[in-house]
Protein backbone atom coordinates (compact mmCIF):
# COMPACT_ATOMS: atom_id res chain seq x y z
CA UNK A 1 0.00 0.00 0.00
CA UNK A 2 1.02 3.53 -0.74
CA UNK A 3 2.34 5.74 2.14
CA UNK A 4 3.65 9.45 2.88
CA UNK A 5 7.50 8.70 3.77
CA UNK A 6 9.02 11.85 5.71
CA UNK A 7 12.86 12.14 6.40
CA UNK A 8 14.53 12.34 8.34
CA UNK A 9 13.28 10.42 11.22
CA UNK A 10 14.90 13.16 14.06
CA UNK A 11 16.72 15.65 13.41
CA UNK A 12 18.70 17.70 16.01
CA UNK A 13 19.91 20.96 15.40
CA UNK A 14 21.03 24.58 17.50
CA UNK A 15 18.86 26.62 17.64
CA UNK A 16 18.80 29.77 15.26
CA UNK A 17 19.60 27.25 12.74
CA UNK A 18 17.50 26.61 9.80
CA UNK A 19 15.94 22.77 9.37
CA UNK A 20 14.56 21.47 6.30
CA UNK A 21 12.09 18.75 7.26
CA UNK A 22 11.30 16.25 3.83
CA UNK A 23 8.64 14.44 2.79
CA UNK A 24 7.11 12.01 -0.63
CA UNK A 25 3.59 12.19 -0.53
CA UNK A 26 1.67 9.81 -2.21
CA UNK A 27 1.63 9.75 -6.17
CA UNK A 28 -1.17 11.27 -7.59
CA UNK A 29 -1.88 12.52 -4.23
CA UNK A 30 -2.59 16.86 -4.96
CA UNK A 31 -3.23 17.70 -1.72
CA UNK A 32 -0.47 18.86 1.09
CA UNK A 33 -0.34 19.30 4.66
CA UNK A 34 1.97 19.56 7.26
CA UNK A 35 1.09 19.19 11.24
CA UNK A 36 3.16 19.27 14.49
CA UNK A 37 2.90 17.51 17.62
CA UNK A 38 4.81 18.59 20.67
CA UNK A 39 5.50 16.39 23.48
CA UNK A 40 2.06 15.28 25.47
CA UNK A 41 0.21 17.49 23.47
CA UNK A 42 -2.16 17.60 20.55
CA UNK A 43 -1.61 16.93 16.69
CA UNK A 44 -2.00 20.98 15.53
CA UNK A 45 -2.64 21.75 11.76
CA UNK A 46 0.10 23.88 10.52
CA UNK A 47 -0.21 24.40 6.82
CA UNK A 48 -1.97 22.86 3.79
CA UNK A 49 -0.54 23.05 0.16
CA UNK A 50 -2.37 22.62 -3.45
CA UNK A 51 -1.79 24.06 -6.89
CA UNK A 52 1.68 25.22 -6.00
CA UNK A 53 0.57 27.18 -3.29
CA UNK A 54 -0.35 27.72 0.31
CA UNK A 55 -4.60 27.10 0.35
CA UNK A 56 -4.77 27.44 4.82
CA UNK A 57 -2.38 28.08 7.32
CA UNK A 58 -2.61 28.30 11.45
CA UNK A 59 -1.57 30.88 13.24
CA UNK A 60 1.75 28.91 14.34
CA UNK A 61 2.67 28.95 10.68
CA UNK A 62 4.69 32.23 10.97
CA UNK A 63 7.11 34.14 8.96
CA UNK A 64 9.67 31.34 10.12
CA UNK A 65 8.20 28.77 8.08
CA UNK A 66 7.85 28.09 4.68
CA UNK A 67 6.90 25.26 2.38
CA UNK A 68 8.05 23.96 -1.28
CA UNK A 69 6.75 21.43 -3.21
CA UNK A 70 10.50 21.78 -5.62
CA UNK A 71 9.88 18.71 -7.65
CA UNK A 72 6.81 16.26 -8.58
CA UNK A 73 7.72 13.82 -5.91
CA UNK A 74 8.81 15.76 -2.18
CA UNK A 75 7.48 18.36 -0.47
CA UNK A 76 8.91 20.61 2.16
CA UNK A 77 9.23 22.31 5.13
CA UNK A 78 11.83 24.64 6.31
CA UNK A 79 11.93 26.90 9.30
CA UNK A 80 14.28 29.67 9.03
CA UNK A 81 15.44 30.28 12.20
CA UNK A 82 14.57 27.71 14.92
CA UNK A 83 13.39 28.06 18.44
CA UNK A 84 13.35 25.84 21.21
CA UNK A 85 9.34 25.73 21.06
CA UNK A 86 10.09 24.45 17.45
CA UNK A 87 10.67 20.99 18.92
CA UNK A 88 8.39 18.92 18.17
CA UNK A 89 7.24 15.79 15.70
CA UNK A 90 6.48 17.29 12.92
CA UNK A 91 4.10 15.34 10.41
CA UNK A 92 3.74 15.59 6.62
CA UNK A 93 0.12 13.83 5.10
CA UNK A 94 -1.35 14.21 2.12
CA UNK A 95 -4.58 13.32 -0.10
CA UNK A 96 -6.08 12.54 -3.45
CA UNK A 97 -7.72 15.40 -5.41
CA UNK A 98 -11.15 13.40 -6.39
CA UNK A 99 -13.74 14.54 -3.59
CA UNK A 100 -13.16 16.63 -1.06
CA UNK A 101 -14.28 14.22 1.90
CA UNK A 102 -11.58 11.81 1.20
CA UNK A 103 -8.90 11.39 3.95
CA UNK A 104 -5.68 12.10 4.14
CA UNK A 105 -3.13 9.66 4.96
CA UNK A 106 -0.23 10.82 7.57
CA UNK A 107 3.76 9.75 7.46
CA UNK A 108 5.46 8.96 10.51
CA UNK A 109 6.76 12.41 11.38
CA UNK A 110 9.71 13.67 12.04
CA UNK A 111 11.04 14.64 15.51
CA UNK A 112 13.02 17.97 15.73
CA UNK A 113 14.69 18.56 18.59
CA UNK A 114 16.43 21.96 19.21
CA UNK A 115 19.38 22.79 21.93
CA UNK B 1 -15.96 22.69 12.87
CA UNK B 2 -18.38 21.10 15.15
CA UNK B 3 -16.49 20.12 18.63
CA UNK B 4 -16.27 16.57 19.05
CA UNK B 5 -16.29 15.11 22.99
CA UNK B 6 -14.90 11.76 23.82
CA UNK B 7 -14.14 10.31 26.48
CA UNK B 8 -10.56 10.10 28.01
CA UNK B 9 -9.68 7.10 28.16
CA UNK B 10 -11.45 3.41 27.90
CA UNK B 11 -10.08 -0.34 28.37
CA UNK B 12 -11.07 -3.68 26.25
CA UNK B 13 -9.90 -6.95 26.94
CA UNK B 14 -8.55 -8.86 24.31
CA UNK B 15 -10.38 -10.29 21.81
CA UNK B 16 -13.77 -8.34 22.86
CA UNK B 17 -15.30 -5.61 20.67
CA UNK B 18 -14.41 -2.42 21.64
CA UNK B 19 -16.91 0.52 21.46
CA UNK B 20 -15.30 4.13 21.11
CA UNK B 21 -18.27 6.62 21.07
CA UNK B 22 -17.54 10.25 20.20
CA UNK B 23 -20.40 13.27 21.05
CA UNK B 24 -20.60 15.77 17.91
CA UNK B 25 -24.06 17.10 18.92
CA UNK B 26 -23.08 20.39 16.94
CA UNK B 27 -22.48 18.80 13.56
CA UNK B 28 -24.48 20.33 10.55
CA UNK B 29 -25.30 18.91 7.47
CA UNK B 30 -22.06 18.96 5.22
CA UNK B 31 -19.74 17.48 8.00
CA UNK B 32 -18.13 14.07 7.75
CA UNK B 33 -17.11 12.21 10.96
CA UNK B 34 -13.11 10.83 10.28
CA UNK B 35 -11.97 8.72 13.02
CA UNK B 36 -7.78 8.66 13.44
CA UNK B 37 -5.66 7.06 15.64
CA UNK B 38 -2.36 7.16 17.10
CA UNK B 39 0.14 4.53 18.03
CA UNK B 40 2.89 5.84 20.45
CA UNK B 41 4.65 8.33 18.58
CA UNK B 42 3.77 7.47 14.86
CA UNK B 43 1.60 9.90 12.57
CA UNK B 44 -2.14 9.22 13.26
CA UNK B 45 -3.34 6.24 10.74
CA UNK B 46 -7.06 6.60 9.13
CA UNK B 47 -9.46 4.62 10.20
CA UNK B 48 -13.17 4.88 8.49
CA UNK B 49 -15.16 8.04 7.97
CA UNK B 50 -18.40 8.83 7.00
CA UNK B 51 -21.53 11.64 6.30
CA UNK B 52 -24.57 9.33 8.03
CA UNK B 53 -25.09 5.83 6.70
CA UNK B 54 -23.04 3.15 9.09
CA UNK B 55 -19.75 1.90 7.47
CA UNK B 56 -17.52 -0.78 7.25
CA UNK B 57 -14.22 -1.50 6.16
CA UNK B 58 -11.53 -4.21 6.92
CA UNK B 59 -10.49 -2.53 10.00
CA UNK B 60 -13.70 -1.00 11.74
CA UNK B 61 -17.31 0.02 11.71
CA UNK B 62 -18.77 3.22 12.00
CA UNK B 63 -22.10 3.81 13.07
CA UNK B 64 -23.81 7.29 13.08
CA UNK B 65 -26.90 8.08 14.93
CA UNK B 66 -29.55 8.96 12.90
CA UNK B 67 -29.60 12.53 14.57
CA UNK B 68 -26.02 12.62 13.19
CA UNK B 69 -24.76 14.33 16.96
CA UNK B 70 -22.81 10.80 17.84
CA UNK B 71 -21.29 8.11 16.69
CA UNK B 72 -19.43 4.96 17.43
CA UNK B 73 -16.25 3.19 16.14
CA UNK B 74 -16.15 -0.50 16.64
CA UNK B 75 -13.19 -2.75 16.43
CA UNK B 76 -14.73 -6.09 16.57
CA UNK B 77 -12.28 -7.94 17.53
CA UNK B 78 -9.26 -5.78 19.63
CA UNK B 79 -6.18 -7.20 19.53
CA UNK B 80 -2.83 -5.78 21.46
CA UNK B 81 -1.91 -3.96 18.49
CA UNK B 82 -5.26 -2.21 18.81
CA UNK B 83 -3.69 -0.25 21.87
CA UNK B 84 -3.86 3.43 20.83
CA UNK B 85 -5.26 7.06 20.82
CA UNK B 86 -8.44 7.26 18.87
CA UNK B 87 -9.72 10.41 17.20
CA UNK B 88 -12.99 11.48 15.99
CA UNK B 89 -13.03 14.50 14.12
CA UNK B 90 -15.48 16.31 12.12
CA UNK B 91 -14.83 18.42 9.49
CA UNK B 92 -16.89 20.20 6.74
CA UNK B 93 -16.46 19.82 3.20
CA UNK B 94 -16.36 23.78 2.05
CA UNK B 95 -13.01 23.80 4.52
CA UNK B 96 -10.73 24.99 1.91
CA UNK B 97 -7.95 23.18 2.78
CA UNK B 98 -9.84 20.58 4.18
CA UNK B 99 -7.24 20.55 6.89
CA UNK B 100 -8.48 18.40 10.14
CA UNK B 101 -8.20 19.95 13.86
CA UNK B 102 -7.14 16.71 16.28
CA UNK B 103 -8.68 16.99 19.69
CA UNK B 104 -7.31 14.54 22.48
CA UNK B 105 -8.94 11.65 21.58
CA UNK B 106 -10.13 8.45 23.82
CA UNK B 107 -6.68 6.14 24.71
CA UNK B 108 -7.74 2.90 24.20
CA UNK B 109 -5.76 0.24 26.41
CA UNK B 110 -6.49 -3.55 25.04
CA UNK B 111 -5.62 -5.63 28.01
CA UNK B 112 -4.57 -8.93 27.58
Amino acid sequence: EPEVTQTPSHQVTQMGQEVILRCVPISNHLYFYWYRQILGQKVEFLVSFYNNEISEKSEIFDDQFSVERPDGSNFTLKIRSTKLEDSAMYFCASRTGTGHNQPQHFGDGTRLSIL
Amino acid sequence: DAKTTQPPSMDCAEGRAANLPCNHSTISGNEYVYWYRQIHSQGPQYIIHGLKNNETNEMASLIITEDRKSSTLILPHATLRDTAVYYCIVRPIWNTGNQFYFGTGTSLTVIP
